[in-house]
């Protein structure tokens, strides 16, 4: 199985900052990954597919970069409804995987 | 407007069996992949099992194989996992979610709608 680990688990910030969310893969995915974020009480949401296509209707403050094994979310300026738990996942191979969440505090 | 109502989840005894149903509406269900998707409240996401647009197809997470079954009735729109021996560990609100056609591909593994999904609880 695939295991995807995400840096860091929890990160605190404000309003305006710029945040990176680092994904990392146990073996090469080519850019077959996603990114979801899941605010309390909802369903995830689909933002980013093959590592860097934004979703249509996603704010283009939001964005995705890599290939292989490491992968970036970024948000460029962060907004009050960006504060929530990103997940991201494989679909190379089965198993399909999540990665174990990040969770994203104001600061 | 898409939407995907699950329903039949509840508790169960440890060994028992049950049958979620997912009710799809708003899209042609048969032209895309569809998976279940569970979520232990506070905890992380784990895939289960999906299946393609004519129910030929299915894959399943190592931890539900052989006891779980995906299937799909695509003239009633409805998507189904049957789930028997069920163990503590499945305990989990259990999501329906559709497999995304997007940027012309139909992807079997990405989410791009999900039902409210429907709570399932193993215990004695």
């Amino acid at each position: 199985d695939i295991q995807l680990t995400q840096s860091p688990s929890f990160l605190s910030a404000s309003v305006g900052d710029r945040v990176t969310i680092t994904c990392r893969a146990s073996q090469g995915i080519s850019s077959y990954l996603a990114w979801y974020q899941q605010k309390p009480g909802k369903v995830p949401n689909l933002l980013i597919y093959a590592a860097s296509t934004l979703q249509s209707g996603v704010p283009s403050r939001f964005s995705g970069s890599g290939s292989g094994t490491e992968f970036t979310l970024t948000i460029s300026s962060l907004q009050p409804e960006d504060f929530a738990t990103y997940y991201c996942q494989q679909l190379n191979s089965y198993p399909i995987t999540f990665g174990q969440g990040t969770r994203l505090e104001i600061k | 407007e898409v939407q995907l109502v699950e329903s039949g989840g509840g508790l169960v005894q440890p060994g028992g069996s049950l049958r979620l149903s997912c009710a799809a509406s708003g899209f042609t269900f048969s032209s895309n992949w569809m998976s279940w998707v569970r979520q232990v409240p506070g905890k992380g996401l784990e895939w289960v099992a999906n299946v393609n647009q004519h129910g030929s197809e299915t894959y399943y997470a190592d931890s539900v194989t052989g006891r779980f079954t995906i299937a799909r009735d695509n003239a009633k729109n409805s998507l189904f996992l049957q789930m028997n021996s069920l163990r503590g560990e499945d305990t989990a609100v259990y999501y329906c979610a559709r497999g995304c056609c997007c940027g012309g591909n139909c992807y079997a593994g990405l989410f791009d709608q999900w039902g409210q999904g429907t709570p399932v609880t193993v215990s004695s």
